[in-house]
């Protein structure tokens, strides 16, 4: 199992929908749990850390499911300016090597 | 504060050209790495450091070298060059090994 995978997409979305997707983890001792945000030819930015007891940001909120090791990002009301990629982020192999970044999940949202 | 800044922001070379990229941050964070990031691959880990005068190699160390003389620069050489070292490579810091980390704007390094 890879460290962190995501369903690379694309999703098309339309503009005012909701949209989620997941992201899985392999190591069950990660504690830290991050979503950022990577426009096309730009440096990832952090969107939002994940918490256990999940956490909202107004129109996106992230959840932790330890037990299923997934981590889950929704978007509601969908803006043309949410298209980009979006990164799963844990920490590593017991955080020798900080973070590890999943290859992301291209969101495409549609007129 | 400029964040996290590097330089050059395109650069060519010639394969076994040798070449530094450089990174500096102005948040005094003691956690600095270099990644790259290629087509299908996602981000990849080259280098860190906890601190001044302390590296480490990430996953892809190979034809790479680092060092951290002080908290704000980390830059990353290239000893020679290959083809296969085309990429796009970014540079973060942050204030421990497992918060928040903060990215400058990339370099896009193309080898012939």
């Amino acid at each position: 199992r890879k460290e962190v995978e995501q369903d690379p997409g694309p999703f098309n979305v339309p503009e005012g929908a909701t949209v989620a997707f997941n992201c899985t983890y392999s190591n069950s001792a990660s504690q830290s749990f991050f979503w950022y945000r990577q426009d096309c030819r730009k440096e990832p930015k952090l969107l939002m850390s994940v918490y256990s007891s999940g956490n909202e940001d107004g129109r996106f909120t992230a959840q932790l499911n330890r037990a299923s090791q997934y981590i889950s990002l929704l978007i509601r009301d969908s803006k043309l300016s949410d298209s980009a990629t979006y990164l799963c982020v844990v920490n590593g192999r017991g955080g020798a090597d900080g973070l590890t970044f999943g290859k992301g999940t291209h969101l495409i949202i549609q007129p | 504060n400029a964040g996290v800044t590097q330089t050059p922001k395109f650069q060519v070379l010639k394969t076994g050209q040798s070449m530094t990229l450089q990174c500096a941050q102005d948040m005094n964070h003691e956690y600095m790495s270099w990644y790259r990031q290629d087509p299908g691959m996602g981000l990849r880990l080259i280098h860190y450091s906890v601190g001044a005068g302390i590296t480490d190699q990430g996953e892809v160390p190979n034809g790479y070298n680092v060092s951290r003389s002080t908290t704000e620069d980390f830059p990353l050489r290239l000893l020679s060059a290959a083809p296969s070292q085309t990429s796009v490579y970014f540079c973060a810091s942050s204030p421990s090994l497992r918060n928040t980390q903060y990215f400058g704007p990339g370099t896009r390094l193309t080898v012939l």
